[in-house]
């Protein structure tokens, strides 16, 4: 059960937009429509922000929204904040008993 | 409100067995299509799921911990019991225990987490 693939790091500057990928293969992000994203700062608990692929639980912005094609799930966060740095993960349902989570990327807000 | 918490000991020998206990409010581990998981993170590394167990007892592990793992419920106490046998230092890691909706197969609710370290 291999890690999903995410950059490592991300950066845009205030009010810009960046997107994070996350690869897979057909048995986990491109077989099934259950991507989720987490925001996570360090020290504290992890946040869901996007789950089904593209929807957001209550009080999550709008300014973050994710898409899939294929076996890659994107999460793009528009009009960056200073506070949206953090680390972010997808996850996704697979076909082995368990999820996975990506790698990981730490976004840089400049 | 939904809330999860997670206690154990901060420190074990390796070969040692690590017990942690998750104690969640705010909703029923009896209630159809809920669970709960097990995340951990070791020191700057991914995320990595660990073991889930859902309201009618079905059990998922990590197929490469399976055989060092064991997560049990217990519903009128509200607590999810993670075991883990054989301790390792690689082991070491922030513990994460978290609610899971299984129509979208994701983590809505986590704790705060507990350090484990792993040392002699």
């Amino acid at each position: 059960q291999s890690a999903l693939t995410q950059p490592a790091s991300v950066s845009g500057s205030p009010g810009q937009s960046i997107t994070i990928s996350c690869t897979g293969t057909n048995s986990d992000v491109g077989g099934y429509n259950y991507v989720s994203w987490y925001q996570h700062h360090p020290g504290k608990a992890p946040k869901l922000m996007i789950y089904e692929v593209t929807n957001r639980p209550s009080g999550v912005s709008n300014r973050f929204s994710g898409s899939k094609s294929g076996n890659t799930a994107s999460l793009t966060i528009s009009g960056l904040q200073a506070e949206d740095e953090a680390d972010y993960y997808c996850s996704s349902y697979t076909s082995s008993p368990i999820g996975v989570f990506g790698g990981g990327t730490k976004l840089t807000v400049l | 409100q939904i809330t999860l918490k997670e206690s154990g000991p901060t420190q074990v020998k390796p070969t040692q067995t690590l017990t942690l206990t998750c104690s969640f409010s705010g909703f029923s581990l009896s209630t159809s299509g809920v669970g709960v998981g097990w995340i951990r993170q070791p020191p700057g590394k991914a995320l990595e799921w660990l073991a889930v167990i859902y309201w009618h007892d079905d059990k998922r592990y990590r197929p490469s911990l399976k055989s060092r793992l064991t997560i049990t419920k217990d519903t009128s106490k509200n607590q999810v019991v993670l075991t883990m046998t054989n301790m390792d230092p690689v082991d070491t890691a922030t513990y994460y225990c978290a609610h899971m909706i299984l129509t979208g197969y994701c983590f809505d609710y986590w704790g705060q987490g507990t350090l484990v370290t792993v040392s002699s």
